[in-house]
């Protein structure tokens, strides 16, 4: 888990608040990764960012609005959830085309 | 998009026995990679084999690949306590750089 940060590591949050997760890598890697992990559900790639722009987007409901100002920041921004929206939410970072990714140790989610 | 498999879903063995677990994937594949995640913590990468590579090994660690049949296990030899977690297989396609998992294996290691 050393390398890559997310805070906080625990939110609870009712469906009519605003609320952003943070991640920080101090690895040096240019490509940065949103994960969300339900249970018994494989982690689900919500969004990459390559360079600093978005590059994949997999149909992630417009109620998460990611945003990555630099190679080593990125953020997610929340508002309007759904109890459903409720998970593990995972950053990752790797150099970009070399495979590895290592993994922040996550935001666990609740959404009242 | 392609995703590994893991089988079987939930292992449960002593400490000192072996563990097996296979994943099998659909399309061609670049690279396939094995993660461990302690409860409710981050995943943390294991070790990587690539596509023209049949055998690896890390330490306990050993990984096989079978790209004719499209699987690939993962051996944890002499288990630990400390090797309770969940095991996942992801795989790599060609030009990209995006990891498919798996649904994830169950190990648990008995004292």
């Amino acid at each position: 888990e050393t390398g890559v940060t997310q805070t906080p590591r625990h939110l609870v949050m009712g469906m009519t608040n605003k609320k952003s997760l943070k991640c920080e890598q101090h690895l040096g890697h240019n490509a940065m990764y949103w994960y969300k992990q339900s249970a018994k559900k494989p982690l689900e790639l919500m969004f990459v960012y390559s360079l600093e722009e978005r590059v994949e987007n997999n149909s992630v409901p417009s109620r998460f609005s990611p945003e990555c100002p630099n190679s080593s920041h990125l953020f997610l921004h929340l508002h309007t959830l759904q109890p459903e929206d409720s998970a593990l939410y995972l950053c990752a970072s790797s150099q970009v085309w070399q495979g590895e990714q290592f993994f922040g140790p996550g935001t666990r989610l609740t959404v009242l | 998009s392609q995703q590994g498999e893991e089988d079987p879903q939930a292992l449960s063995i002593q400490e000192g026995e072996n563990a097996t677990m296979n994943c099998s994937y659909k399309t061609s594949i670049n690279n396939l990679q094995w993660y461990r995640q302690n409860s409710g913590r981050g995943l943390v990468h294991l070790i990587l084999i690539r596509s023209n590579e049949r055998e690896k090994h890390s330490g306990r660690l050993r990984v096989t690949l079978d790209t004719s049949k499209k699987s690939s296990s993962l051996l944890i030899t002499a288990s630990r306590a400390a090797d309770t977690a969940s095991y996942f297989c992801a795989t790599v396609s060609y030009g990209n750089n995006r990891l498919a998992f798996g649904k994830g294996n169950q190990v648990v290691v008995i004292p």
